[in-house]
């Protein structure tokens, strides 16, 4: 079984620029979350699905984050514009079910914006 | 408001000692569940032990063990004979029966010394 899958590893743009971070979760699993992680922040939930509908998105920092998840088998988290500010590593994650069902971590994209 | 508290930035442990990572949460659910995850320094988040709300005994996962004390609202990590590849970030992680969010503490850096 492929675990949760992340592309790309690693991005770097310059400032202003639309930042594009897929992630296509494990076949069968209805949830999907997003997270951010930084030094300062620790990790910070995002944006989570359920059967590809968001249910929650109050994690998400501003207007220029926007997530989607168009099929069960795919989802992108977008920044447009760009800022320094949003260098971080960004994990996607997916659990069959809601309650005590782990949660599995794709690789995590690290972001650069310079 | 906090929901998980890690109040050890970093702990040291020589290797074969045990060691305990504390962990404290704050919900107003009765039915929750709590985790703890690792984080090496490769960034991969790999799953650990869980441990529901509704769960008697204390969790335990090979030289994992959860030390549940519900009145208290404390979920502390046990690892036992600690080796140096246990050497990572800790994470202790909450998700909360009714909103199915999962939140996670600040972390805590556990260095294993030979």
């Amino acid at each position: 079984d492929a675990g949760v899958i992340q592309s790309p590893r690693h991005e770097v743009t310059e400032m202003g620029q639309e930042v594009t971070l897929r992630c296509k979760p494990i076949s069968g699993h209805d949830y999907l979350f997003w997270y951010r992680q930084t030094m300062m922040r620790g990790l910070e939930l995002l944006i989570y699905f359920n059967n590809n509908v968001p249910i929650d998105d109050s994690g998400m920092p501003e207007d220029r984050f926007s997530a989607k998840m168009p099929n069960a088998s795919f989802s992108t988290l977008k920044i447009q514009p760009s800022e320094p500010r949003d260098s971080a590593v960004y994990f996607c994650a997916s659990t069959p079910t809601g309650g005590g069902e782990k949660l599995f971590f794709g690789s995590g994209t690290q972001l650069s914006v310079l | 408001a906090q929901k998980i508290t890690q109040t050890q930035p970093g702990m040291f442990v020589q290797e074969k000692e045990a060691v305990t990572l504390d962990c404290t949460y704050d919900t107003s659910d009765q039915s929750y569940g709590l985790f703890w995850y690792k984080q090496p320094s490769s960034g991969e988040m790999i799953f650990l032990i869980y441990q529901g709300s509704y769960d008697e005994q204390n969790a335990t996962e090979g030289r994992y063990s959860l030390n549940f004390q519900k009145a208290r609202k404390s979920a502390n990590l046990v690892i036992s004979a600690s080796q140096l590849g246990d050497s990572a970030m800790y994470f202790c992680a909450m998700r909360e029966g009714a909103t199915d969010k999962l939140i996670f503490g600040t972390g805590t850096r556990l260095q294993v010394f030979p």
